[in-house]
């Protein structure tokens, strides 16, 4: 059973580019949930998607976008990169079903970006 | 105020000892708890969840205390393996909210 997982594992990129950040769930959950780690602090809540909708959204910019696919996977996407947007970005995943609360969140291995 | 606050530590350890550590919450109506653990560079990982009455896995053992919304953390026996930074948590249906994490170290 594979847990979750995430694409690119590092990327480099320049001040004012655009990138997109991959999560594939683990099997059975349908909620995707993302959190940007900088050095030295905890993960911070940036948005979580369930059934193809943002459902909540941490205290970040527009420039912070994501996406759910009907098979439950997700893009995260942040345009006009800025130095301070490097970190590594975790994508966690649960199973919400029909209202029955929020499960545990699994984490994937991360996105590290760095911006130059 | 931040949501979660802990003890960075870093709490350096001999092998076998006992180290303990507490988070506090600033949100009452806070719905759940956990400890996460975090190796170098990796992911977090679940290690429990808190309940108030207390609940113990193996060596560990965590504590809530919703009065004085403080949270804590035990571990009795400390291996090498344990080293790690632990990531206090606070939970609703949608997100999870850190602390920046207290880091353990155990020396042989």
């Amino acid at each position: 059973d594979a847990g979750v997982t995430q694409s690119p594992t590092h990327l480099i990129k320049t001040r004012g580019q655009q990138v997109t950040l991959r999560c594939s769930p683990k099997s059975g959950h349908d909620t995707v949930s993302w959190y940007q780690q900088a050095l030295g602090q905890g993960p911070q809540f940036i948005f979580q998607y369930y059934e193809e909708e943002e459902r909540q959204r941490g205290n970040f910019p527009d420039r912070f976008s994501g996406h759910q696919f009907p098979n439950y996977s997700s893009e995260l996407n942040v345009n006009a990169l800025l130095l301070g947007d490097s970190a590594l970005y975790l994508c966690a995943s649960s199973f919400y079903g029909k209202g029955g609360g929020a499960g545990t969140q699994y984490f994937g291995p991360g996105t590290r970006l760095t911006v130059l | 105020r931040k949501e979660v606050e802990q003890d960075p530590g870093p709490f350096n350890v001999p092998e076998g000892a006992t180290v303990a550590f507490n988070c506090t919450y600033s949100n009452s109506a806070s719905q759940s708890f956990f400890w996460y653990r975090q190796d170098c560079r990796k992911e977090p990982k679940l290690l429990m969840s808190v309940y108030s009455s207390g609940n113990e896995d193996g060596r560990f053992t965590a504590q809530l205390n919703r009065a004085s919304q403080y949270i804590s953390l035990l571990i009795r026996d400390s291996k090498l393996s344990d080293s790690a930074t632990y990531l206090c948590v606070r939970g609703n249906d949608y997100k999870l909210s850190f602390g920046a994490g207290t880091t353990v170290t155990v020396r042989a």
